[in-house]
């Protein structure tokens, strides 16, 4: 069975433009999470998507944003990047929303900003 | 707001020995707790998941713990081997995952 997978693997913008990652949960997952890690610092949430709606979000400007489709993938958008923006985006998938079920991570995009 | 902190944040340790990282988080109402392993600039490979209601899982050499009541959680690592080098972090789950800072762990062979 696949595992959560997140494209691209790693990429490099500049300041100002605007990038989109993708994230495809585990078959029957519904719920989708999105963390940020930058360098040094521990898993920040970003992004709870769970039946195609979003149930929270963490404390980001609203320059992140995201959706998720009817088969249940996710894409995290960012526009204006910044500098700071630069870190591993983590997603996460489980079978059910917030609740009970054990998650899965995928292995993450590299987003370098310069 | 819920607040998670692990004990040690780095630790050393010669090959074969027994280990315990510790997670300790301030709200006790949590649906689960999990455990994940994070090798460098990779995602997190799920280790074990307990929920609020169990008391300990077991996984191979490794071994989680949970007290909700006091908000502590361990996980015990057996006859450590240098594959198991990597940082560890605990998350608490209530609708969203909570983490640690985790542990970074060097087994030296």
């Amino acid at each position: 069975e696949a595992g959560v997978t997140q494209s691209p693997t790693h990429l490099i913008k500049t300041r100002g433009q605007q990038v989109t990652l993708r994230c495809s949960p585990i078959s029957g997952h519904t719920s989708v999470y999105w963390y940020q890690q930058a360098l040094g610092l521990g898993l920040q949430f970003l992004l709870w998507y769970d039946e195609g709606e979003e149930r929270n979000r963490g404390n980001f400007p609203p320059r992140f944003s995201g959706r998720q489709f009817p088969n249940y993938s996710s894409e995290l958008n960012v526009n204006a990047l910044e500098l700071e923006d630069s870190a591993l985006y983590l997603c996460a998938s489980s079978p059910m929303g917030g609740g009970i079920a054990e998650a899965f991570f995928g292995q993450g995009t590299r987003l370098t900003v310069v | 707001k819920q607040e998670v902190t692990q004990i040690p944040a780095a630790l050393s340790v010669p090959e074969g020995e027994n280990l315990v990282l510790n997670c300790s988080f301030t709200d006790s109402a949590i649906y689960n707790l999990q455990w994940f392993r994070q090798d460098p600039g990779k995602g997190l490979t799920s280790l074990l998941l307990i929920q609020s209601s169990q008391r300990e899982q077991t996984s191979g050499r490794l071994n989680a713990s949970l007290d909700k009541s006091s908000g502590r959680s361990t996980l015990y690592i057996a006859a450590s081997q240098p594959g198991d080098s990597a940082t560890y972090l605990c998350a608490v789950r209530r609708n969203q995952f909570y983490f640690g800072t985790g542990t970074s762990l060097t087994v030296i062979p």
